[in-house]
């Protein structure tokens, strides 16, 4: 069954600190790819998608995510974590080649930043 | 500005209580989806629906139910049948379909539901 694993349930950087949240999916082609940031008691925001072309793409405020076929990996990315950062991360996949459009989430990445 | 809006924001059921979640959307989006959320667990798919007068069960649909008789509603219904609703709540639309695998979905601030 398709899957979507994010091996990090919390993470703690410094502001000013680079950032990388991994996912890691199951699924026997390409699927489609998204990110998405969740504020405490609010809906999901998508940060990023990413579905064919350059496998390096770029996303809302300042994020970026790159995927690698050989890893199984989205892995989220920025350079410089500013304290507004602080949600929690999503990862989701739709396994289109499933023929319906139900995504599948990651459990998901609190962020914590640290003045 | 399109989007869509669930209400309300916070809801109380008593027990053995049906209560309704409102989701409506003016995106003109064909398919729509209901997520429970709980810590750590991430979103689970309770029904979702790609066109009106149809829906199917997601995974965890037991104690829910749903109707898609218009275009821009999706309303959930939260039974008695439903052992533990305390959760939060979210409602998300796509295009479908015709708009392409590709297209995000768009979410809802959520409701979240209480039991008193």
């Amino acid at each position: 069954a398709q899957s979507v694993t994010q091996p990090d349930i919390h993470i703690t950087v410094s502001e000013g600190a680079s950032l990388e949240l991994r996912c890691n999916y199951s699924y026997g082609a390409t699927p489609y790819l998204f990110w998405y940031v969740q504020s405490p008691g609010q809906g999901l925001q998508l940060l990023l998608k990413y579905f064919s072309g350059d496998t390096l793409v770029q996303g809302i405020k300042g994020f970026e995510a790159e995927f690698k076929r050989s890893q199984s990996s989205f892995n989220l990315r920025k350079p410089s974590v500013h304290w507004s950062d602080a949600a929690e991360y999503f990862c989701a996949v739709n396994p289109e080649g499933a023929g319906t459009y139900k995504y599948i989430f990651g459990t998901g990445t609190r962020l914590k930043v640290l003045a | 500005d399109g989007g869509i809006t669930q209400s309300p924001k916070y809801l109380f059921r008593k027990e053995g209580q049906n209560v309704t979640l409102s989701c409506e959307q003016n995106l003109n989006h064909d398919a729509m989806y209901w997520y429970r959320q709980d810590p750590g667990q991430g979103l689970r798919l309770i029904y979702y629906s790609q066109i009106v007068n149809d829906f199917q069960k997601g995974d965890i649909a037991e104690g829910y139910s749903v109707s898609r008789e218009k275009k821009e509603s999706f309303p959930l219904t939260v039974t008695s049948a439903q052992k533990n609703p305390t959760a939060f709540y979210l409602c998300a639309s796509n295009p479908g379909r015709g708009g392409g695998a590709d297209q995000p979905q768009h979410f809802g601030d959520g409701t979240r539901l209480s039991i008193l």
